[in-house]
């Protein structure tokens, strides 16, 4: 089955610099992938997502980049901010079946300090 | 987006009793729902895969008879733990996709006292 690896699993950054998080899959027919913000005690909102068509996108601080062929996807938020605090989660999608299964990968705690 | 509504958000329960946990997809058809549980300071673990109008499809290593999964209609699924223990006690949180986005329930804090 699908397999998704995420570094680093915690990750603490001074307000105003950048946070990149690096997430690597092992489906290849997975061709969606969604990143996730999770807050204490929340349901996981959907940040940002690419689709395996697409190289980069980018949505005001936040971007994320795909590698297809070495199966990596990162996301990148620029100039952060302490709300940006929170656990991050990428997913990867397969359409092997006829449902979408999304598989999450470990998470990284983001901490920014003020 | 689409809107996925559960319930309970928190339950209490004793040792040994079941727990109903509903998952309803409020503004659109699922013809598929997934259960997730996620403990402290971890990711969220596919349980199970509900069908409507078919059998769950369970992920390795979780009993399907402790953990049962209905789902009778296109917006409705539910799970019910039974004969909880404390080692269940989790966050249970379920999400239906509208393609290609999942969205996702409250999610239910489970404590098995």
């Amino acid at each position: 089955g699908e397999n998704v690896e995420q570094h680093p699993s915690t990750l603490s950054v001074q307000e105003g610099d950048s946070a990149v998080i690096k997430c690597t899959y092992s489906d290849s027919a997975s061709n969606y992938f969604p990143w996730y913000k999770q807050e204490l005690g929340k349901r996981p909102q959907l940040i940002i997502d690419i689709r395996s068509n697409v190289g980069e996108k980018k949505d005001q601080r936040i971007a994320v980049t795909l590698n297809k062929t070495a199966k990596h996807f990162s996301l990148h938020i620029t100039e952060t901010q302490p709300e940006d605090s929170a656990v991050y989660f990428c997913a990867a999608t397969s359409k092997r079946t006829s449902y979408d299964k999304v598989i999450f990968g470990p998470g990284t705690s983001l901490s920014v300090i003020p | 987006g689409a809107v996925v509504s559960q319930h309970p958000s928190w339950v209490i329960c004793k040792s040994g009793t079941s727990v109903k946990i509903e998952c309803r997809s409020l503004d659109f058809q699922a013809t598929t729902m997934f259960w997730y549980r996620q403990f402290p300071k971890q990711s969220l673990m596919l349980m199970a895969t509900s069908n409507e109008g078919s059998k769950a499809t369970y992920e390795q290593g979780v009993e399907k008879d402790k953990f049962l999964i209905n789902h009778a209609s296109l917006t409705l699924s539910t799970l019910t733990v039974t004969s909880a223990h404390p080692e269940d006690s989790s966050f249970y949180i379920c999400s239906a996709p509208d393609r290609p986005e999942a969205f996702f329930g409250q999610g239910t804090r489970l404590t098995v006292v």
